[in-house]
């Protein structure tokens, strides 16, 4: 089946720096990911929309400043959350499209000290 | 607009017992709808899916069917075990929002021998 990569799987940083998040289609091609953030015991929040060779679409109140996306080709996808502050501090979760069925990478657990 | 509406956790149920989680959903179009599940600090896990009135998705004993005159994707497993301890979570896309999707809340469900 489709396989969906992220890397890091978890990652500790120290307020004010950047820190890239990858991630990766393995065996498929996905003009289309996603970008979901979850905090403790909640729900997943669409955070963007990432377009390969285009820009992203981010959702409503998601500083596209703070949260730089790049989808760089078909099968990568970069987060990299700039200035990190610690309520940036969360569980970010990608997806990628095949079809018409999304499929999700296993997370990076970011935490800002 | 798209949403999905689910019960509210948590839910602890004793070995072997029947398990039900409701969801209800609000949709422009014509949906699939999808359960996921999420182990701790893991990312999501496509547990079953439908993609048309009366489909039911079935899965390692879980069920569900998507009831159009109800618009509901109730989750049921005849007999739980420990293991399957984890968050469930319904979802549904829509082709005409790019497969975007929108998830429910969450349902935390305890499994206790």
């Amino acid at each position: 089946g489709a396989v969906v990569s992220q890397h890091p799987s978890w990652v500790i940083c120290k307020s004010g720096t950047s820190v890239k998040i990858e991630c990766r289609s393995l065996d498929f091609q996905a003009t289309t990911m996603f970008w979901y953030r979850q905090f403790p015991k909640q729900s997943l929040m669409l955070m963007a929309t990432s377009n390969e060779g285009s820009k992203a679409t981010y959702e409503q109140g998601v500083e596209k400043d703070k949260f730089l996306i790049n989808h760089a080709s078909l099968t990568l996808s970069t987060l990299t959350v700039t200035s990190a502050h610690p309520e940036d501090s969360s569980f970010y979760i990608c997806s990628a499209n095949l079809v018409y069925e999304q499929y999700f990478g296993p997370g990076t657990r970011l935490t800002v000290t | 607009g798209n949403s999905v509406t689910q019960m509210e956790g948590p839910v602890t149920l004793s070995e072997e017992a029947f398990l039900t989680i409701n969801c209800t959903y609000t949709a422009t179009g014509y949906p699939s709808l999808f359960w996921y599940v999420q182990y701790p600090g893991e990312g999501l896990q496509l547990l079953l899916k439908a993609t048309k009135a009366d489909d039911k998705g079935s899965n390692k004993g879980f069920e569900a069917t998507y009831r159009k005159e109800t618009t509901s994707f109730h989750l049921e497993k005849g007999s739980v075990q420990v293991s399957d301890s984890a968050v469930y979570f319904c979802a549904l896309s829509e082709r005409n929002t790019g497969n975007q999707f929108y998830f429910g809340t969450g349902t935390s469900l305890t499994v206790i021998p």
